[in-house]
């Protein structure tokens, strides 16, 4: 079993659509918990960061923690075309180095 | 926010050649950088971490006489592919952590290698 679990998709949804992106996970020691945004042949950019279980929201962006399921997720409200991207999930618990999923594609059609 | 810039966007060398690829942390000091190779369709994939003053340390299976990485100041490191082959081809990306979020992590733009 691989340290996280990240469905690769492809997703797509009409515009306007609220998209649920999660990521699962089997190290428990993992503390720090976050979502980049990587588009075509660009670097990753961070999007959401989370320390430990719980919700963070920021703009049309929601993160979700539950450390009890060992069970990440993303979701994005009013989905634009320009949210079209591979979205990564990844992990950290102290190490500093990050662990990271595989990613989601997502194409949001207008 | 923290801003991290990579130095060739992309390169296409001869096998055999040394590529060295450059990432600076802009606004801020990073004491340890990141570096990751990402194949098509994959996930990032932790290479090495680099150390400010003192050696990298370097993942199960990357091969440290091949990706030399020197730390060589606070805003600066490099990863140095050596005798490039076909199979070095890939997407190489740096990353820093933040200040004061340490857990944060800020990448470059990523650097594409393709070897001939």
């Amino acid at each position: 079993q691989k340290e996280v679990e990240q469905d690769p998709g492809p997703l797509s949804v009409p515009e306007g659509a609220i998209v649920s992106l999660n990521c699962t996970y089997s190290n428990s020691a993992f503390q720090y918990f976050m979502w980049y945004r990587q588009y075509s042949r660009k670097g990753p950019e961070l999007l959401m960061y989370t320390y430990s279980s719980g919700n963070k929201e920021d703009g049309r962006f929601t993160a979700q923690v539950d450390k009890s399921s060992k069970y990440i997720s993303l979701f994005i409200r009013d989905s634009q075309p320009s949210d079209s991207a591979t979205y990564l999930c990844a992990m950290e618990g102290g190490s500093e180095k990050l662990v990271f999923g595989k990613g989601t594609k997502l194409t949001v059609n207008p | 926010g923290a801003v991290v810039s990579q130095h060739p966007s992309w390169v296409i060398c001869k096998s055999g050649t040394s590529v060295k690829i450059e990432c600076r942390s802009l606004d801020f000091q990073a004491t340890t950088m990141f570096w990751y190779r990402q194949f098509p369709k994959q996930s990032l994939m932790l290479m090495a971490t680099s150390n400010e003053g003192s050696k990298a340390t370097y993942e199960q299976g990357v091969e440290k006489d091949k990706f030399l990485i020197n730390h060589a100041s606070l805003t600066l490191s490099t990863l140095t592919v050596t005798s490039a082959h076909p199979e070095d081809s890939s997407f190489y990306i740096c990353s820093a952590p933040g200040v004061p979020s340490y857990n944060e992590q800020f990448f470059g733009p990523g650097t594409r290698l393709t070897v001939l």
